[in-house]
């Protein structure tokens, strides 16, 4: 089956300093992956859509300077956190799509990002 | 605008049958998705409908109307692991998944 990697799984980072979140798929490819954020008991937001290859579209309210999306190649989107405050503190998930089928998406574990 | 409605919280017993419904309002229509989320897990996929009827999948069935735009996830022979948030997603015209808050599902004995 399709599987999706995220590392690191959790990270704690002082607050002022970036972090950075790979997301893989290991077993297919994605021209399109979507990063999520959730706070607790919330469902899942999405921050922005990752496209292989050009600038990623960020949802209204996402910050693209502060979170920084690469997708630069078919199996490999990061997610940078610029300068992280206490209040980005989240669980960050990211999702991959199918090449090809749309209507297919597999989520990675998610990581555990805590800003002190 | 768009939005997906489903219950807060249900509460079921061990073995029994429990139905979350999800209500719709999309830009368009490209399929409905269930998910099961444990605490501190991410979504799991449990089902996908794109047309109206019936999908059955061992213990876990998905419902879908599309002229209702109304579905529901029934778990049969409930088991303590079944406890979990299951959110429900629908796929717009922009192949988008517009999610819902999600149903947390608690079983108990």
């Amino acid at each position: 089956g399709a599987v999706v990697s995220q590392h690191p799984s959790r990270v704690i980072c002082k607050s002022g300093t970036s972090v950075k979140i790979e997301c893989r798929s290991l077993d297919f490819q994605a021209t399109t992956m979507f990063w999520y954020r959730q706070f607790p008991k919330q469902s899942l937001m999405l921050m922005a859509t990752s496209n292989e290859g050009s600038k990623a579209t960020y949802e209204q309210g996402v910050e693209k300077d502060k979170f920084l999306i690469n997708h630069a190649s078919l199996t490999l989107s990061t997610l940078t956190v610029t300068s992280a405050h206490p209040e980005d503190s989240s669980f960050y998930i990211c999702s991959a799509r199918v090449v090809g089928r749309d209507y297919e998406q597999y989520f990675g574990p998610g990581t555990r990002l805590t800003v002190t | 605008g768009q939005n997906i409605d489903q219950p807060t919280e249900m509460t079921a017993t061990e073995g029994a049958i429990v139905q979350i419904n999800c209500t719709y309002q999309t830009s368009g229509f490209n399929g409905l998705f269930w998910y099961q989320q444990h605490a501190g897990e991410a979504p799991t996929f449990l089902s996908y409908n794109v047309l109206d009827g019936l999908e059955e999948k061992g213990r876990f069935s998905s419902f879908l109307s599309r002229s209702k735009g109304y579905s529901y996830l029934l778990l049969k022979e409930l088991q303590m692991k079944d406890s979990a948030s299951y959110l429900c997603a629908v796929m717009d015209s922009n192949y988008q998944l517009i999610w819902g808050a999600g149903t947390k599902l608690i079983i108990k004995p």
